[in-house]
């Protein structure tokens, strides 16, 4: 079974410092790894993903994350927050070759404050 | 980027009453949708797996008979929450998955389901 977590339920950082959204997998196989935000009452907006390739994936909004197979993580990170980033953070991740769906993390909850 | 949408954004019902929800994909084919449930401060719960032209898959404990799920076309799905009660309020969101190219999904705005 392959499964998801994110330790945080919340992160605080200040605006204009850098941001960490952690997440760690657990997968049988090579994980296909997704990041995505939901702001207020809305769907999830797609940031990034890693199939293959190189570790350190550039996104959307200025996002990236770094899989780390050896620690089995998948950080989301950001160098310089924004308070519009503050929104809720899902990693999700799937297996190739096995089931379609994406399994979420639990969310995590950014506040950036101005 | 992919565009999925659903209709309606947010539906009251009262308690017995179906309720149709909708998800498109505007301009791709999608071969796959799928259909996710969210509790309030809670993260999705993966409902069923709808594909074109042949019955959806549900999860374990997912009742069939109160969440039926069409997949008509390559661009429609809809899931009609049968004989609803309070229990079944929730934010229900589609996605979608084209089969050709990326791996990524697509999410819809959601669907507020309330039921009095």
């Amino acid at each position: 079974a392959q499964s998801v977590a994110q330790p945080e339920d919340q992160v605080n950082v200040a605006e204009g410092n850098p941001l960490t959204v952690k997440c760690t997998y657990s997968v049988s196989g090579n994980p296909y790894l997704f990041w995505y935000v939901q702001y207020p009452n809305r769907g999830l907006q797609f940031l990034l993903k890693y199939i293959t390739g190189d570790n350190l994936v550039k996104g959307s909004y200025g996002f990236e994350a770094e899989f780390n197979k050896s620690q089995t993580s998948f950080h989301l990170k950001k160098p310089s927050a924004l308070v519009s980033d503050s929104a809720l953070y899902f990693c999700a991740v799937r297996v190739p070759g096995g089931r379609r769906a994406l399994t979420f993390g639990s969310g995590t909850r950014l506040q950036v404050q101005p | 980027g992919a565009v999925v949408s659903q209709h309606p954004s947010r539906v009251i019902c009262k308690s017995g009453t179906s309720v149709k929800i909708e998800c498109r994909s505007l301009d791709f084919q999608a071969t796959t949708m799928f259909w996710y449930r969210q509790f309030p401060k809670k993260s999705l719960m993966l409902m069923a797996t709808s594909n074109e032209g042949s019955k959806a898959t549900y999860e374990q404990g997912v009742e069939k008979d109160k969440f039926l799920i069409n997949h008509a076309s390559l661009t429609l799905s809809t899931l009609t929450v049968t004989s609803a009660h309070p229990e079944d309020s929730s934010f229900y969101i589609c996605s979608a998955k084209a089969e050709r190219g990326t791996d990524t999904q697509y999410f819809g705005p959601g669907t507020r389901l309330t039921v009095l």
